[in-house]
């Protein structure tokens, strides 16, 4: 199966700075790779994907990069805001496969 | 948008009860998922349903089982609730065709076993 490991598990910065969530993945088989932020009391909610056809996709102030040699990819957050807070997954998938595989979380903690 | 509805956010039972979760979604979406969240272990699947009535063990199926006899409607049943089964349950589902789809999550129900 697939084995995706995230880092780190919490991550403090303040306000305006950036952050950078970086998730490794095993299967060489996936080849879609979504993350999403969860806010205390809510479930996740999708703020980015990328494919694995696409190095590097923007959002505003967030961006996703994928290296699919080395089998990693890094959610990047510039210009953070107290909203930002909250907890990051990564996740990633097989193609024709409906599991997606769950990183084990970060949480992103922006000082005003 | 996408809403994935779980009928209860807070859930106190006792050890010994047989417990059901129930989630709707309105997007006539094929794929249901049951995870369970604990701190530290991210998200962990239990059960996942690819069409009506058929399931499929994820990676923590024991304890749990699933009914979906309804496109929209996928319930998890706790056959007898243990305190060990006290978590966050989140619900999700996807589209069954493309690869490059998401899943959506609902707020999920938050259980505690006593």
């Amino acid at each position: 199966g697939e084995n995706v490991e995230q880092h780190p598990s919490t991550l403090s910065v303040q306000e305006g700075d950036s952050a950078v969530i970086k998730c490794t993945y095993s299967d060489s088989a996936s080849n879609y790779f979504p993350w999403y932020k969860q806010e205390l009391g809510k479930g996740p909610q999708l703020i980015i994907d990328i494919r694995s056809n696409v190095g590097e996709k923007k959002d505003q102030r967030i961006a996703v990069t994928l290296n699919k040699t080395a089998k990693h990819f890094s959610l990047h957050i510039t210009e953070t805001q107290p909203e930002d807070s909250a907890v990051y997954f990564c996740a990633a998938r097989k193609y024709n496969f409906n599991k997606f595989y769950f990183g084990s979380g970060t949480k992103l903690n922006v000082k005003p | 948008d996408v809403k994935v509805t779980q009928s209860s956010r807070y859930l106190v039972k006792r050890t010994g009860e047989k417990v059901f979760l129930e989630c709707v979604q309105d997007m006539d979406h094929e794929n249901m998922f049951w995870y369970r969240q604990d701190p530290g272990l991210g998200l962990r699947l239990i059960y996942f349903s690819y069409d009506v009535k058929m399931k499929e063990k994820g990676d923590i199926p024991e304890g749990y089982s699933v009914s979906r006899e309804k496109k929209e409607r996928f319930s998890l049943i706790l056959e007898s609730a243990s305190t060990n089964q006290t978590s966050m349950y989140l619900c999700a589902s996807s589209p069954g065709r493309g690869p490059h789809q998401p899943q959506h999550f609902g707020d999920g129900t938050r259980l505690s076993i006593l």
